[in-house]
């Protein structure tokens, strides 16, 4: 089955400094990825899409100068959490589609295992 | 207003008991739904993905249900195993993409 990885699995930062994720597709190309961040004990809330070659589209509420979304290839996306505070912590996952093998009816998003990002 | 509910919150059951989570939606228009399996600190792993035309679909021990006139599915876990303690999410999906996660239902399996 499709594969996502992300790295770092966890990272401890100081408040101030940049902190820089990465969402890869192992085995498939991915058009489009998702971010979300999720909360102790809460559910998972997109933070914006990032699509191949243009610029990402963030929800509402999102930073967009705060939470930077490159997606160069199409199998890399990253997520910069620029100038980091505390409330930033939380837990970051992607997810990716696999347009070969996800029929419209399905659209499946393959979810990569999370960064645990904690801001000092 | 797009939602997907969950229940009970949380649920504790004894090794090799069969357990029902529930799910109830109000998401139009509905593309499908879809059970995810979260462990502590991992990103979800998919077990069932339904459409509209789709009552049942298994997965191993996993079986989910989905009613699209009530806007109800139900996911079965037979014969509980100690792996299977996780958190466990409905989400239902909208025709761009989107996907409307539930607040999903914390399982523990006690031997």
């Amino acid at each position: 089955g499709a594969v996502v990885s992300q790295h770092p699995s966890w990272v401890i930062c100081k408040s101030g400094t940049s902190v820089k994720i990465e969402c890869r597709s192992l085995d498939f190309q991915a058009t489009t990825m998702f971010w979300y961040r999720q909360f102790p004990k809460q559910s998972l809330m997109l933070m914006a899409t990032s699509n191949e070659g243009s610029k990402a589209t963030y929800e509402q509420g999102v930073e967009k100068d705060k939470f930077l979304i490159n997606h160069a290839s199409l199998t890399l996306s990253t997520l910069t959490v620029t100038s980091a505070h505390p409330e930033d912590s939380s837990f970051y996952i992607c997810s990716a589609r696999d347009p070969l093998t996800s029929g419209i009816a399905y659209n499946e998003q393959f979810f990569g295992p999370g960064t645990r990002l904690t801001v000092l | 207003k797009n939602q997907v509910e969950q229940s009970p919150q949380s649920l504790i059951i004894l090794e090799g008991k069969n357990c029902t989570l529930q799910c109830n939606y109000t998401v139009s228009p509905f593309s499908n739904l879809r059970w995810y399996k979260q462990d502590t600190g991992r990103g979800p792993v998919s077990l069932t993905i339904m459409t509209f035309s789709e009552n049942t679909k298994s997965n191993g021990r996993y079986t989910a249900t989905l009613d699209a006139d009530t806007k109800q599915s139900s996911l079965h876990i037979t014969a509980s195993q100690l792996s299977d303690s996780a958190s466990y999410i409905c989400v239902v999906s909208v025709p761009t993409d989107k996907l409307i996660f539930g607040t999903g239902t914390r399982l523990q399996v006690f031997p």
